[in-house]
């Protein structure tokens, strides 16, 4: 049982690149989401999604796709990268509307 | 969601009780407190949650005052491994939009060998 498994751990992108975050679980979770830490701040919501085909915007969108095709999968999509996305980025999942969320371990993306 | 207020950092020798406090003065009848914390680059981790009842697991103690206006969280016997942020979230009851989870600045807790 792997939880929340986020691909890369690290990248660096130049600006105006594009790029996915990738977020898998297998815990059979249909509540998933997506959060930015920039340093010394709390966690920013980016999108969400309460099952498959269906997902919404949090506090934090603007510049980021997602896309829910399946239970397991949620993958974040930077189209045009800019600096102020430089940040860590946080994937987590829950059961139902459960607030007991387990993240995974995080992407540490750097745009230059 | 209701706003909480925690101190930005605490000390706590190693071995002690650490006690972190929260204040969550305007929180509604249904809304639930819960505690994560996350250690240094590592994703935030549920620690324990309530909503008017003193909760305890394997992790920590969850003290709610009566009036549900503050609450306190208890790290029995603090490790140099405790040494995190804790963030202490109010949220709704599951279904609408209340069901997100709004992470504050947390308090930086240091456990001092």
């Amino acid at each position: 049982n792997a939880g929340v498994t986020q691909t890369p751990k690290f990248r660096i992108l130049k600006i105006g690149q594009s790029m996915t975050l990738q977020c898998a679980q297998d815990m059979n979770h249909n509540y998933m989401y997506w959060y930015r830490q920039d340093p010394g701040m709390g966690l920013k919501l980016i999108y969400y999604s309460v099952g498959a085909g269906i997902t919404d915007k949090g506090e934090v969108p603007n510049g980021y796709n997602v896309s829910r095709s399946t239970t397991e999968d949620f993958p974040l999509r930077l189209e045009l990268a800019a600096p102020s996305q430089t940040s860590v980025y946080f994937c987590a999942s829950s059961y139902q509307g459960s607030g007991g969320y387990t993240f995974g371990s995080g992407t540490r993306l750097t745009v230059v | 969601d209701a706003k909480t207020t925690q101190p930005p950092s605490m000390d706590c020798a190693e071995g002690r009780a650490a006690n972190l406090p929260c204040n969550h003065s305007t929180i509604s009848g249904n809304e639930y407190v819960y505690w994560y914390r996350q250690i240094h680059s590592q994703g935030p981790q549920y620690i324990i949650h309530g909503l008017k009842n003193n909760e305890t697991n394997e992790m920590a103690s969850l003290i709610i005052t009566e009036d549900r206006k503050s609450s306190t969280l208890i790290l029995p016997h603090a490790t140099l491994r405790d040494t995190a942020v804790y963030y202490c979230i109010v949220r709704g009851n599951s279904g609408g939009s209340n069901y997100k989870l709004t992470f504050g600045k947390g308090t930086l807790l240091t456990v001092n060998p």
